[in-house]
């Protein structure tokens, strides 16, 4: 089992719908969870990090976290073909400093 | 503030060459990471370094690769000699020790003929 799992896609959305990306990870004990965000041929870039079960809202991004399930989610209100790219999952185990990735998500909103 | 900056953004080299890839992280940044990317392994992360001291080389694949980081402000990843398997995105990251927000540089594009 892969530390953190993503879905490769592509997910492909028509613009203005809600891209749902999700993540599941095998340490329990894991405290902390980030989404990047990598265009192609770029560098990846924070766009949302969680620390607590529930949601945490930053404009049109929701994290959603569930650690009884390990998973966490991020959800794009009103896509927009300037959304599409790569999403990468990231999740740093309790006691460490390591930040392990998943391999990505890649979206595509459709105009 | 000009960001992690790396260098060179694309090295093509052949088989058994000594490849240098160089990093300067932000200015007070007190963490430094390497990671490597492939499209089957995604980002892999090869050494950690904090105040200068490499804490863990365990995701360094082999002998055939090194890193240093000299002082606060240079870094470098060497592989000697260099494999087409080599061939990969690698990036550089720093991160201050007051939050968890990684900064990564532009990227090496290496490949290895």
């Amino acid at each position: 089992q892969k530390e953190v799992e993503q879905n490769s896609g592509p997910l492909s959305v028509p613009e203005g719908a809600i891209a749902s990306l999700n993540c599941t990870y095998s340490d329990r004990g894991s405290q902390s969870f980030f989404w990047y965000r990598q265009y192609s041929g770029k560098s990846p870039e924070l766009i949302m990090f969680i620390y607590s079960n529930g949601d945490k809202e930053d404009g049109r991004f929701t994290a959603q976290l569930n650690k009884a399930s390990q998973y966490v989610s991020l959800l794009i209100r009103d896509s927009q073909p300037s959304d599409s790219a790569t999403y990468l999952c990231a999740v740093r185990p309790s006691g460490t400093y390591k930040y392990i990735f998943g391999t990505g998500t890649r979206l595509k909103v459709l105009a | 503030d000009a960001g992690v900056i790396q260098s060179p953004r694309h090295e093509v080299t052949e088989m058994g060459q000594e490849v240098t890839l160089r990093c300067k992280p932000i200015s007070g940044h007190n963490s430094l990471f390497w990671y490597r990317q492939t499209m089957m392994r995604g980002l892999e992360l090869l050494i950690y370094f904090n105040n200068n001291v490499p804490i863990d080389d365990s995701g360094m694949p082999e002998d055939r690769f090194s890193a240093k980081m000299p002082n606060a402000s240079f870094s470098t990843l060497k592989i000697q000699p260099s494999e087409p398997r080599d061939s990969a995105v690698y990036f550089c990251a720093s991160q201050t020790g007051e939050n968890e927000k990684l900064f990564f540089g532009s990227g090496t594009q290496l490949s290895v003929l």
